[in-house]
């Protein structure tokens, strides 16, 4: 798999602000992960958008996935102070590869 | 998804020795993976077990320093051995049930901490 760089590397919003995050990336994917880390704990997988699909819901998430432009961006609405996190982008080309990851962005909600 | 367990979470050790950890799912899966996240970094991937064989490494993991046992499809160990103050890190296992999707549910980490 290929590592996706993610922008900004960190990002700090008002609680209740949306935010946005991007990722880019360099050579043709399957699909495009995005997963969350709570203070050094384990990822959290959020939301998996395959390459022929352009956007995705979860919840208070939206993905957005332009292969023409090769980034992704992932918006996530009236945040709350839980969403504090570092999250990061995975880019990935189908099958069973380990997954490589960037910096992150760190997201910091303040109250 | 998956749930995945780790053993131990936490664990401080004298440099020179070994550590083993233990990565257990709940269900059956296709793929596991272990990673290393030190200190401020992110996530680097160790290597993929492999079930019933050798792991396959990344570059610059080898297999005399970081062992792994993947005996069958709900559990995997990771043994950091001789171990230096630069092994201090986070250790990570993941699972991939869907070889196609390649979406990785992840275990809580356990905190290494080299003396």
């Amino acid at each position: 798999s290929q590592q996706g760089e993610e922008d900004p590397q960190a990002l700090s919003i008002q609680e209740g602000e949306n935010a946005t995050m991007n990722c880019s990336y360099k050579t043709s994917i399957n699909n495009l992960q995005w997963y969350r880390q709570n203070s050094g704990r384990g990822l959290v997988h959020l939301i998996l958008i395959r390459s022929n699909e352009r956007e995705k819901h979860s919840g208070r998430l939206r993905v957005t996935l332009d292969t023409s432009k090769k980034s992704s961006s992932l918006l996530i609405t009236a945040s709350r102070a839980a969403d504090t996190a570092s999250y990061f982008c995975a880019p990935a080309g189908g099958g069973a590869d380990g997954l490589t990851f960037g910096k992150g962005t760190h997201l910091i909600i303040q109250p | 998804s998956a749930v995945i367990s780790q053993k131990p979470s936490r664990d401080i050790c004298q440099r020179g020795t070994s550590l083993t950890i233990q990565c257990q799912v709940d269900s059956q899966v296709t793929m596991m993976f272990w990673y290393r996240q030190q200190p401020g970094q992110s996530l680097t991937l160790i290597a993929t077990a492999n079930q019933g064989s050798e792991a396959t490494y990344e570059s610059g993991f080898v297999i005399d320093k970081f062992p792994i046992s993947r005996p069958n499809l709900t559990f995997s160990t990771l043994t950091v051995s001789n171990m230096s103050p630069e092994d201090s890190s986070i250790y990570l296992c993941s699972a991939a049930r869907d070889r196609d999707s390649g979406t990785q549910y992840f275990g809580p980490g356990t905190r290494l901490l080299v003396l």
